[in-house]
């Protein structure tokens, strides 16, 4: 079993419509990371948690530690937010390594 | 600044034969960690570099050799190329304090070596 868990594999919504990610993990953290991969391969950091919540534009994260549980919610969902979402983990006492969910696909159709 | 770059972007290779990625990390960063990621997977750490010594590794076999250079960019060599070694390569680096400190790390855009 992965030690990071990530729903839907798959996601395909309507613009405007409000997406919400999940991630759960099994194992203690240090942090937590929400990336955005785009087809080609480039990977760019959205948020880096350890505790509550963050904001930023259209994007929120949120983070659940004692049930080790993180949510990305996109609000008014745009096509240009179509992209790969990863849910990564720090662990402790591994030299900061990121270990990854497998990633969510979402494709907003105009 | 250009961030964390990687050459080359794409690569063909056929088994047997060795490979060479290489990774040139953010400025006044100091540890280059790689990573594979196969199609549809999430990536799977393969080791990490800091003060041109390796400092973890992943479950990758012997094959996955690394090598930091003094400027602080890094190779990624595999040998005996499998079909299964397909996959897009990561780069990413991390600010100055070694391993252990907490930043966050940057990625490069991927090397996508295609293995016949």
């Amino acid at each position: 079993k992965n030690e990071v868990e990530q729903s839907p594999q798959n996601l395909t919504a309507q613009e405007g419509e409000f997406i919400t990610i999940n991630c759960s993990y099994s194992v203690g953290i240090s942090a937590l990371h929400w990336l955005q991969q785009h087809p080609g391969g480039g990977i760019v950091s959205l948020f880096m948690l350890s505790s509550g919540k963050k904001k930023h534009g259209r994007l929120i994260a949120t983070i659940n530690i004692q049930e080790k549980h993180s949510s990305l919610h996109i609000t008014a969902s745009h096509p240009r937010d179509s992209a790969v979402y990863i849910c990564a983990v720090v662990r402790f006492n591994t030299g900061n390594q990121f270990y990854f969910g497998t990633g969510t696909s979402l494709t907003v159709i105009p | 600044d250009a961030g964390v770059t990687q050459s080359p972007t794409h690569l063909i290779k056929t088994r047997g034969q060795q490979v060479t990625l290489r990774c040139s990390p953010k400025s006044g960063h100091d540890t280059v960690s790689w990573y594979q990621q196969a199609l549809g997977q999430g990536p799977q750490f393969i080791f990490q570099y800091y003060e041109e010594e390796e400092r973890q590794r992943g479950n990758f076999p012997d094959r996955f050799s690394g090598h930091q250079f003094p400027n602080y960019s890094s190779e990624l060599n595999v040998n005996a190329l499998l079909l299964g070694d397909s996959a897009l390569y990561l780069c990413a680096s991390r600010g100055r304090g070694g391993p252990l400190s907490y930043n966050e790390q940057f990625f490069g855009p991927g090397t996508r070596l295609t293995v016949l």
